[in-house]
């Protein structure tokens, strides 16, 4: 069936290294994704996304690469904090719904 | 302002109880979405909202009942639920009805005994 997923449920990073989250797609139709991050007790908090008709978006500290070719997605976070210790979920929205990924841990290392 | 609050934030319920989610946005956004997440899950969509009305329903259990009053709050009404509902219900809204840039609400975390 169509899914959006991620390689990896969990990815631990030493504070200040840059930070790569893959994300897998298979819905060829898919126009639009998300980036989202889950702290703790939280919900959902929307970083950056990307439409079809390009291939990368940067915002700050984080960049967004797309390539259909493959069907993948990834977020790059610059110079990671602690404060960036969440999952992140990337999200495809199809059919006027968001439909989330299994979601990546990211761990930061002292 | 870009907040959607929900209450309450902790809810514990009986199996025979009836109680209620709440939401509420002042963005001015015309769609307002129930999901359900599950412990180290992703959230999963329940209902859709677009212009108060009811527009998706993704084949939930109608023991959970949705509601708009307005254009600014949404209700999820809970009744007899079951031990396997315990959850994080989040509310998200966003601008128009095609759902982009939802935004999401810090959820009620409910437990049904």
């Amino acid at each position: 069936g169509e899914s959006v997923g991620l390689h990896l449920p969990t990815l631990s990073v030493q504070e200040g290294d840059n930070s790569i989250i893959n994300c897998a797609y298979s819905n060829s139709a898919s126009d639009y994704f998300i980036w989202y991050k889950q702290e703790s007790g939280k919900g959902p908090q929307f970083i950056i996304d990307i439409r079809s008709n390009m291939d990368k978006r940067q915002g700050q500290r984080v960049t967004v690469l797309l390539n259909k070719t493959v069907k993948h997605l990834s977020l790059q976070i610059a110079a990671t904090q602690p404060g960036d210790s969440a999952v992140y979920f990337c999200a495809e929205n199809r059919d006027d719904k968001i439909i989330f990924g299994k979601g990546t841990r990211l761990h930061i290392l002292p | 302002d870009t907040e959607v609050t929900q209450t309450p934030k902790h809810l514990v319920m009986g199996m025979t109880n009836k109680k209620s989610l709440k939401c509420e946005q002042h963005m001015g956004h015309r769609a307002m979405y129930w999901y359900k997440q599950k412990a180290k899950k992703p959230p999963e969509l329940m209902f859709v909202y677009s212009y108060e009305k009811l527009s998706i329903n993704e084949s939930v259990p109608s023991r959970f009942s949705p509601e708009c009053p307005n254009s600014s709050l949404l209700n999820l009404h809970l009744h007899a639920l079951q031990p396997e509902d315990s959850a994080l219900y989040l509310c998200a809204s966003s601008q128009d009805p095609a759902g982009e840039t939802q935004y999401f609400g810090p959820g009620t975390r409910l437990l049904v005994l």
